[in-house]
């Protein structure tokens, strides 16, 4: 049973216009939450993290939403841009847990159009 | 900066052949990690190492065998590979709890 899960396999998006994905957990242990972006051949790349004491974290064209009662986070780029075109992965963790291990979504694929 | 380095980048098994695949960082972290990326299945974490001298499985271990050489670089080991390894192998570190963790570009393991 996957306890990160990100509904959505891919999404279109032309560009300037403002890409949302989402990603729901039922863990109710995990407290800290993290974006990685990933282009084909390589490594996953850190995007943006939120802790689980704020419900919003912003950086650049990058913000995270966090939503505690419904288990629910999100991330919109605006404006969306060519480049932004990768695969999006959701993460969690759990503070106490040891090893700061990450519970990864499947992934959403995006695509922005020029 | 090299960060974390993965050898090698792709390989193909025949279904009972052995091999290690090996992970080095460069950035003092006292965390590693191994996960496989399936298609749907996002990132899964085989085994992990919080600190050196420490091991402990992960979401799908078996199959696989860790080492955690020194603080620099954990090896993952298929004593006997099968077609459902196939997969793409990532190692990860990270500083401390709660920060970011950096990966690797990966191993394309193909089992045939």
């Amino acid at each position: 049973d996957q306890q990160v899960k990100q509904n959505s396999p891919s999404l279109s998006v032309q560009e300037g216009r403002i890409s949302i994905l989402n990603c729901d957990y039922t863990n109710s242990m995990f407290d800290y939450f993290l974006w990685y972006k990933k282009y084909p051949a390589e490594g996953p790349t850190f995007l943006i993290s939120i802790s689980s004491i704020k419900d919003k974290n912003e950086d650049g064209r990058f913000t995270v939403f966090l939503n505690k009662s419904a288990k629910h986070l999100s991330l919109h780029i605006v404006p969306s841009q060519p480049g932004d075109s990768a695969v999006y992965f959701c993460a969690a963790s759990a503070i106490k847990a040891a090893g700061n291990k990450l519970t990864f979504g499947g992934g959403t694929r995006v695509l922005v159009k020029p | 900066n090299a960060g974390v380095t993965q050898t090698p980048k792709f390989q193909v098994l025949k279904t009972g052949q052995s091999m290690t695949l090996q992970c080095a960082q460069d950035m003092n972290h006292n965390s590693m990690y191994w996960y496989r990326q399936d298609p749907g299945m996002g990132l899964r974490l085989i085994y992990y190492s919080a600190s050196e001298g420490t091991t402990d499985k992960g979401e799908v271990p078996n199959g696989y065998n860790v080492s955690r050489l020194n603080k620099r670089e954990f090896s993952l080991r298929l004593e006997s590979a099968a077609p459902s390894q196939t997969s793409v192998y990532f190692c990860a570190s990270s500083r401390q709890e709660l920060t970011e963790a950096f990966f690797g570009q990966g191993t394309r393991l193909t089992v045939v």
